[in-house]
């Protein structure tokens, strides 16, 4: 039963163009979103985050939106660059909860010079 | 180095051992989270713990896990006698009072031969 879904498992860009990753969740009770950004043998970065009472929020080249009504969420990049080469974990937490992010399963994103 | 350190990085263990997995959080974190992630999985949350309190341990497995985060020292997630499934990638996270501003360290790989 997975709460979160990313149901991309792989996403190949051309550097400079746009990067779109989504994510679907199933649980009302979240009201706070995070993207984390994972390179290999490593630790997840955390990227952005929104809370429920937002549908945009932008930080640099990082944009997340989120649209409530279809309980869908998706990061853009602008413009992709090959360091952003990486999976990219979408993660949600519920109202009330106390740290348990529940994440998706990753969408790697190839960015091709 | 101030981020959240794990060591060992990498740990081979034969069936029926303990594993020992530790976690010093970022400086003047008190909250620590551990999450396991299997091959092609995202993060999965087991535990949430304060200084010498489990607050939260609604992921762990029932038995053979158990972890720790004593006054003084690092946090501690112990595996007694490990079993093949237990091979994955443990996470550790640290947050000051904003939970969902997780920091992860760069995990312990744990191999069960």
């Amino acid at each position: 039963d997975q709460q979160v879904k990313q149901n991309s498992p792989s996403l190949s860009v051309q550097e400079g163009r746009i990067s779109i990753l989504n994510c679907d969740y199933t649980n009302s009770m979240f009201d706070y979103f995070l993207w984390y950004k994972k390179y290999p043998a490593e630790g997840p970065t955390f990227l952005i985050s929104i809370s429920s009472i937002k549908d945009k929020n932008e930080d640099g080249r990082f944009t997340v939106f989120l649209n409530k009504s279809a309980k869908h969420l998706s990061l853009h990049i602008v413009p992709s660059q090959p360091g952003d080469s990486a999976v990219y974990f979408c993660a949600a937490m519920m109202g009330g909860s106390q740290g348990n992010l529940i994440f998706g399963k990753g969408t790697k994103l190839s960015v091709k010079p | 180095n101030a981020g959240v350190m794990q060591n060992p990085r990498h740990l081979v263990r034969r069936r029926g051992q303990e594993a020992r997995l530790r976690c010093s959080p970022m400086k003047g974190h008190s909250h620590v989270y551990w999450y396991r992630q299997l091959p092609e999985e995202g993060l999965k949350f087991m535990v949430y713990l304060q200084k010498e309190n489990i607050i939260d341990e609604s992921g762990m497995p029932k038995e053979r896990f158990s972890a720790e985060f004593p006054k003084e020292g690092p946090s501690i997630l112990r595996i007694q006698q490990v079993v093949r499934g237990d091979s994955a990638a443990y996470f550790c996270a640290s947050s000051g009072q904003a939970f969902y501003e997780q920091y992860f360290g760069p995990g312990t790989r744990l191999t069960v031969t």
